[in-house]
């Protein structure tokens, strides 16, 4: 069965510097979220988008945005990293119906050097 | 307080024993519930979702469900080495998920 595609797998950038991680959802499935994972920590909700609009905000920094194409793939796309932005990124996508689960991709590892 | 506690662990248990894990929620209008399991270095995986008081089974696993208590645990039967993880415990309150802290398993051989 196809999953949630993420790239890249892993990322390493100096502080200030951009980053853009992209998350590509299981076909048919409506709706992505980010989450960022520090080290030890439990995964933490930044944002969500429903057919293209955002549906919901969590703990994301101001220099953070995201959005969702027409094709339903999501970029996250971070700006004047910190040495604090290290972290693991997950994507999760959920179908229409149901309860929503919601399926976690691979994610991205972002190192700030 | 968090919105959802679990009990870190870790928690160890022998080869072939059931290993229980325990999430209480603080919010009472949570309606779905879901337990991850998660790997060092990987994503969570969905292994069990649960909606309605009482026990739903599956395989190996067990999740119950009791809102009036705001508990949900999950049972593992004839645990295995490889299920050495992190499991999250995680609500769903209108979309976005709150996770717990997890709770490490170590299933000694």
């Amino acid at each position: 069965a196809a999953g949630v595609i993420q790239s890249p797998r892993h990322l390493i950038k100096e502080k200030r510097e951009t980053a853009t991680l992209k998350c590509y959802p299981i076909p048919r499935h409506d709706t992505v979220y980010w989450y960022q994972q520090g080290p030890g920590q439990d995964p933490q909700f930044l944002i969500s988008f429903y057919e293209k609009m955002q549906s919901d905000k969590g703990s994301i920094p101001d220099r953070f945005s995201a959005q969702q194409f027409s094709d339903y793939h999501s970029e996250l796309n971070m700006s004047s990293l910190e040495l604090g932005d290290s972290a693991l990124y997950f994507c999760a996508s959920s179908p229409r119906t149901g309860l929503r689960e919601q399926f976690f991709g691979p994610g991205t590892r972002l190192t700030v050097l | 307080q968090k919105e959802v506690e679990q009990n870190s662990g870790p928690l160890s248990v022998p080869e072939g024993a059931i290993a229980s894990l325990n999430c209480t929620y603080s919010d009472r209008g949570s309606q779905s519930f879901f337990w991850y399991r998660q790997y060092s270095g990987k994503s969570p995986e969905l292994i069990m979702f649960i909606y309605s008081n009482g026990d739903k089974e599956d395989g190996r696993f067990t999740a119950q469900l009791n809102k009036a208590s705001q508990y949900v645990s999950l049972l593992i039967r004839d645990s295995q080495p490889s299920d050495s993880a992190t499991y999250l415990c995680a609500v769903n309150p209108g979309g976005k998920l709150i996770f717990g802290q997890g709770t490490e398993l170590s299933v000694k051989p």
